[in-house]
């Protein structure tokens, strides 16, 4: 079955913790996103890849880290710079990351400071 | 100012009923494209609805329905006899071209909606 997958799905953070999200797709898709939810809030975007070893910031990407090694993989780490990171965390990707491409999403990844 | 705006925060309607989502978007572009998710409690996003800018029919699915008028810059979405699997999220995104790298995916802030028993 094609997908996307992320994992955990729960992680907990100390204090001056960094962590890293998981996210894998078997999609073949180019482009692929990192997107934070606040409760009750729509979803703000943290990075952008396009293409393998390179990736754009989005709207809100201070105190994360990305890298784009490989097509399938697009981890996300949340440093201890992000001094508010308990949140959602939604990978996805897309075909070409043109404007008319779907955008598909994993379960998610629910982040909490201990 | 937002670029997608659904004013409805949350929305309690009972089985059966028909309820409307409203979605207002904000462009200056001619050509862009229009998106409808689902948003279950498990969390991940489903993909429901595209539409591109140039097309205002109006499309049917099922019990979904969508209603796209680009002279109000809204693009509604509406469920029939809604059913208790329905009690979602709904986020209404814009795509539209950003310059530097392709596509500019904009969400609004979603309409809860609670399909009660």
């Amino acid at each position: 079955d094609g997908g996307i997958t992320q994992s955990p799905k729960y992680l907990f953070r100390k204090e001056g913790q960094n962590v890293t999200l998981s996210c894998e797709q078997n999609l073949n898709h180019d482009a692929m996103y990192w997107y934070r939810q606040d409760p009750g809030q729509g979803l703000r975007l943290i990075y952008y890849s396009q293409i393998v070893n390179d990736f754009q910031k989005g709207d809100i990407a201070e105190g994360y880290s990305v890298s784009r090694e490989k097509k399938e993989s697009f981890p996300l780490t949340v440093t201890s710079a992000q001094k508010n990171p308990t949140a959602f965390y939604l990978c996805a990707s897309s075909i070409k990351g043109r404007i008319r491409d779907i955008q598909y999403f994993g379960a998610g990844t629910r982040l909490s400071v201990l | 100012a937002q670029k997608v705006t659904q004013a409805q925060t949350e929305i309690s309607v009972v089985e059966k009923e028909d309820v409307t989502l409203d979605c207002v978007y904000e462009t200056r572009d001619t050509t862009y494209y229009l998106f409808w998710y689902k948003q279950p409690p498990s969390g991940e996003l489903v993909f429901l609805i595209r539409r591109n800018s140039f097309d205002e029919q109006n499309e049917i699915s099922g019990r979904y329905s969508w209603n796209f008028q680009k002279s109000t810059s809204s693009f509604n979405f509406t469920i029939t006899a809604s059913q208790v699997v329905d009690s979602a999220v709904y986020f209404c995104a814009l795509s539209e071209i950003a310059g530097n790298y392709g596509q500019n995916f904009v969400f609004g802030p979603g309409t809860r909606l609670s399909v009660l028993p």
